[in-house]
């Protein structure tokens, strides 16, 4: 069954560096997704993804954040300048459609850990 | 934006019981789904409802539109089924997730 994959699992950077987290989608979807959960904490919206343009963002996608589908297969989330709240699993999912009733698939998640 | 509250927080069952959560949200939505999160991370979509009743083996999903609230029930729980099990919904104007904070059970043999 086709999945999403992310890499790498677990990312450990010092503060202020800038991290790249990627994600591989499920080949047929046109919608991409990232998602946040600090420890402990609910799972947040990120920011939505279709015909290389950002659809939604959240509050939290500030300018320290951006996503780009570099290649065609590729999804990734890039953080410019981490700080130690950044610190969180970052979720990647897609979906074949936008809409509402359609069903997200999400990857497996990458640990960052800023220090 | 759409609170979303579950309950409860924490549940604990034996093998065998009927299970409810609970989920009830603030604004009016399109769409809701139950998601299961194993303890290593992973998030599962169960169920995507817009209304009505849903079912999937022993996992039987309902909601009431009209009160804003939704259930997830698990028929003759296993240890297996122990997992934090999260409600999100999706607002009438955006695709984003809004989620609960989840519901951790653990069914014991």
């Amino acid at each position: 069954e086709p999945e999403v994959t992310q890499t790498p699992s677990h990312q450990v950077t010092q503060m202020g560096q800038e991290v790249i987290l990627r994600c591989v989608p499920i080949s047929n979807h046109l919608y991409f997704y990232w998602y946040r959960q600090i420890l402990g904490q609910k799972v947040e919206f990120l920011v939505s993804f279709y015909n290389n343009e950002i659809s939604e963002k959240s509050e939290i996608f500030d300018d320290q954040f951006s996503v780009e589908r570099p290649d065609g297969s590729n999804f990734t989330l890039k953080i410019r300048s981490t700080k130690l709240e950044d610190s969180a699993m970052y979720f990647c999912a897609s979906s074949v459609s936008g809409g509402s009733t359609d069903t997200q698939y999400f990857g497996p998640g990458t640990r960052l850990t800023v220090l | 934006k759409n609170e979303v509250e579950q309950s409860p927080q924490n549940l604990t069952a034996q093998e065998g019981e009927f299970i409810t959560i609970n989920c009830s949200y603030s604004v009016g939505i399109s769409a809701l789904h139950w998601l299961q999160q194993h303890p290593g991370g992973g998030i599962v979509s169960l169920f995507m409802l817009s209304s009505g009743k849903k079912k999937h083996g022993r996992l039987i999903a309902t909601i009431n539109i009209q009160e804003k609230h939704s259930s997830l029930h698990i028929t003759a729980s296993h240890p297996r089924d122990s997992a934090v099990y999260i409600c999100a919904v999706n607002s009438n104007s955006g695709y984003a997730l809004n989620f609960g904070k989840g519901t951790s059970l653990l069914v014991t043999p």
